[in-house]
Formats: C-alpha cells, structure tokens, sequence
C-alpha cells in the first residue's frame, strides 16, 4: 500500500478561479515538502512545514500541515498561467531529509 | 535563494562507458545531497543519500558499484554511473539540504535541474 497519496492526479482550472491539491500520509511526517516541476526540468522548492497546524504563504501560494502531521494542502488563489506544471508534495519521515515523493498532480490553466 | 546547479545537462554516450555528474551547491554549504531518478512521467525514486567525508547510504534495490557517488566537499557531490547500459537511460536529479547556520531555512531541501543520460 501506498505510504503517500497525492490528489488529484490532474487539475485543469481557469485563469483566475482557486485550486487545491492535498496530499495524505499514512504516517506521521517529520516534514511535508511542497515542490513545483516543469516536465523534464528540476524541482523548484516552494515551501517546507515541519510544525502540526503550520501553515506558510508564498506570494498566492498556501500550505497547510494538519494537527496531526498526516496531511498537508496546497492551495492556489486566483491561478495564473504561470502556475501551470506538475505539483509534487514529498515526504520527510524521519528527519534525515529522504523524501518520499508523491505521484503528482499536473495543473492546467486555462484562459 | 539556495541554488543547486548540475553538470551536465543532458549527456548521450555508448553502452558500456561510464558517465560522470556532478551536483554542486552554489552559495549555500550541504552536508548532506541526494541522488534522485525519475523515468517518463512518474515521480522521483530516491537512489541515495550523500554525505560530506563519509560513504554513500543507498536505497533498497540500487546497485551501489553501478552508481558510484562521492561527496568531496560541503558543495559537491558527484554521481557516475558504470558501464552504463540502455536500461540506466533516465533522467538524474540531485538535492542538497541546508546545514545549519541559516535557522530560517534549516532542513530546507533545493534541487538541480537534472540530468538526461541516454545510453544507446
């Protein structure tokens, strides 16, 4: 069984409307890792949550961790076309910076 | 901001020669990067982990003399991949976590741009 599970697998959304992208563990995460990657290019790090009920803020990005260090959210406001790539959460479980990647979820912006 | 860099970019060569990455930090310190793969269209698999002055730990079913990493200094890691052989074509990220003494972004994790290793 899957020890992260990233959702949706595809999102296509229109210039200007929110999107969410949530991603769950079925452990307790050190770390939750939130990355942006453009096909066949590297990962652009977006943000880190290490704290139970964190949540940060990058320009109109936001990540939240929940209480219990097992799921964490992305959530986008007011999408651009500069938001569109594959999204990709990644898990620390034990504080030596392994992470375990989620499958993605591919974001299309739409006129 | 934290910048990974990766030589090559993209390399093609023959089956049976030995290529060389490297995966250097460029203004931050790192003892500690790591070696990812990723294959069209799916995620990144961990290889191994990297550590400055200390052998290479690798994954579960990664061969270790095949893909042979030495970490020389707090900003460089290299990965060469042996003998390679078509099967090893695939695309090579590394990543470098921040040591300490920037606390605000301590643990934070930045990657290179990859590496495309075609072996014909």
């Amino acid at each position: 069984s899957q020890e992260l599970e990233q959702s949706p697998q595809s999102l296509i959304v229109q210039e200007g409307k929110n999107l969410t992208i949530n991603c769950t563990s079925s452990k307790t995460l050190y770390g939750l890792y939130w990355y942006k990657q453009k096909y066949g290019e590297g990962l652009i790090f977006l943000m880190m949550l290490q704290k139970g009920g964190e949540e940060k803020s990058h320009e109109k990005i936001t990540a939240k961790l929940d209480e219990k260090k097992q799921q964490s959210s992305l959530h986008i406001t007011a999408s651009q076309p500069s938001h569109a790539g594959i999204y990709l959460c990644g898990a620390d479980y034990n504080s030596w910076g392994k992470l375990q990647f989620g499958a993605g979820t591919q974001v299309v912006v739409t006129p | 901001g934290a910048v990974v860099s990766q030589h090559p970019s993209w390399v093609i060569c023959k089956s049976g020669t030995s290529v060389k990455i490297e995966c250097r930090s460029l203004d931050f310190q790192a003892t500690t990067m790591f070696w990812y793969r990723q294959f069209p269209k799916q995620s990144l698999m961990l290889m191994a982990t990297s550590n400055e002055g200390s052998k290479a730990t690798y994954e579960q079913g990664v061969e270790k003399d095949k893909f042979l990493i030495n970490h020389a200094s707090l900003t460089l890691s290299t990965l060469t991949v042996t003998s390679a052989h078509p099967e090893d074509s695939s695309f090579y990220i590394c990543s470098a976590r921040v040591g300490g003494g920037t606390l605000s972004s301590y643990n934070e994790q930045f990657f290179g741009p990859g590496t495309r290793l075609t072996v014909l």
